[in-house]
C-alpha cells in the first residue's frame, strides 16, 4: 500500500536553529500538507501545497515556516529559528482532489526545541 | 475556521456504542472522520460529499446533514480496538479542511 514517508522520526535542536523536515508523498497525489500536533493536543493545519505553490496556510505560518518542494518527489518544511513552543509532532499528508481529499498521512517527525 | 465536536472525551465499556458530534459554522463540502492512537498518525474512516449522506464499515457509521452542517459520527457495541481520538475534518467550499479539537473515546475491557 502506497504510503507517506518522513524524515527524521525525530530530531533534537537548540533554540534559536533552522530545522528542515522532509516528506515523501505518495506519487500521484497532487496536494500535499503539513499539520502539527504538540502533545496532547489538537491537529493545526499549517500550509497545503498545491502546482508547485502554496494554496492555503494558516495565520502562524509565515511568522516561522517556509514549504519547497526542491524535485519530483521531496516536500519539505523549514521551521526557522526555532523556539521551545515549536516542540510537536509534524506531520506531512498527502491527497488526490481538493474538498473531497481522502489524507494519507505520514508516521511524522517529532521535533524537540531545547 | 475549525469545527467544533462533542464531546471532548468519552468512556465506554467493551459493547457499548458511543456518538461523536462535529459541527460548522460555515456551509460545509465534505466531512471526514480520521481516528488517531497515542504516538501514532491520524487514520482515515470515512468521507461524507453529500447532504444527508450516511456511510459506514464494520460498527462504525456517520451521518452528514449538509443543512444542519452537522456531522455524528456513531460507533456501535464498541471494542478495545476503538480506542483513540477521533477527529472530524470539515471542507468549506473550495477551501482545503481542517480538523477539529478531537475527541478522546476510551473503551474499557
Amino acid at each position: 500500500e502506497p504510503e507517506v514517508t518522513q524524515t527524521p522520526s525525530h530530531q533534537v535542536t537548540q533554540m534559536g536553529q533552522e530545522v528542515i523536515l522532509r516528506c515523501v508523498p505518495i506519487s500521484n497525489h497532487l496536494y500535499f500538507y503539513w499539520y502539527r500536533q504538540i502533545l496532547g493536543q489538537k491537529v493545526e493545519f499549517l500550509v497545503s501545497f498545491y502546482n508547485n505553490e502554496i494554496s492555503e496556510k494558516s495565520e502562524i505560518f509565515d511568522d516561522q515556516f517556509s514549504v519547497e518542494r526542491p524535485d519530483g518527489s521531496n516536500f519539505t518544511l523549514k521551521i526557522r529559528s526555532t523556539k521551545l513552543e515549536d516542540s510537536a509532532m509534524y506531520f506531512c499528508a498527502s491527497g488526490g482532489a481538493a474538498g473531497a481529499n481522502v489524507l494519507t498521512f505520514g508516521a511524522g517527525s517529532r521535533l524537540t526545541v531545547l | 475556521q475549525q469545527p467544533v465536536q462533542s464531546p471532548q472525551a468519552v468512556i465506554l465499556r467493551e459493547g457499548e456504542d458511543a456518538v461523536i458530534n462535529c459541527s460548522s459554522s460555515k456551509a460545509l463540502y465534505s466531512v471526514h472522520w480520521y481516528r488517531q492512537k497515542h504516538g501514532e498518525a491520524p487514520v482515515f474512516l470515512m468521507i461524507l460529499l453529500k447532504g444527508g449522506e450516511q456511510k459506514g464499515h464494520d460498527k462504525i457509521s456517520a451521518s452528514f446533514n449538509e443543512k444542519k452542517q452537522q456531522s455524528s459520527l456513531y460507533l456501535t457495541a464498541s471494542q478495545l480496538s476503538y480506542s483513540g481520538t477521533y477527529f472530524c475534518g470539515t471542507a468549506i467550499y473550495g477551501q482545503n479542511f481542517v480538523f477539529g479539537p478531537g475527541t478522546r473515546l476510551s473503551v474499557l475491557p
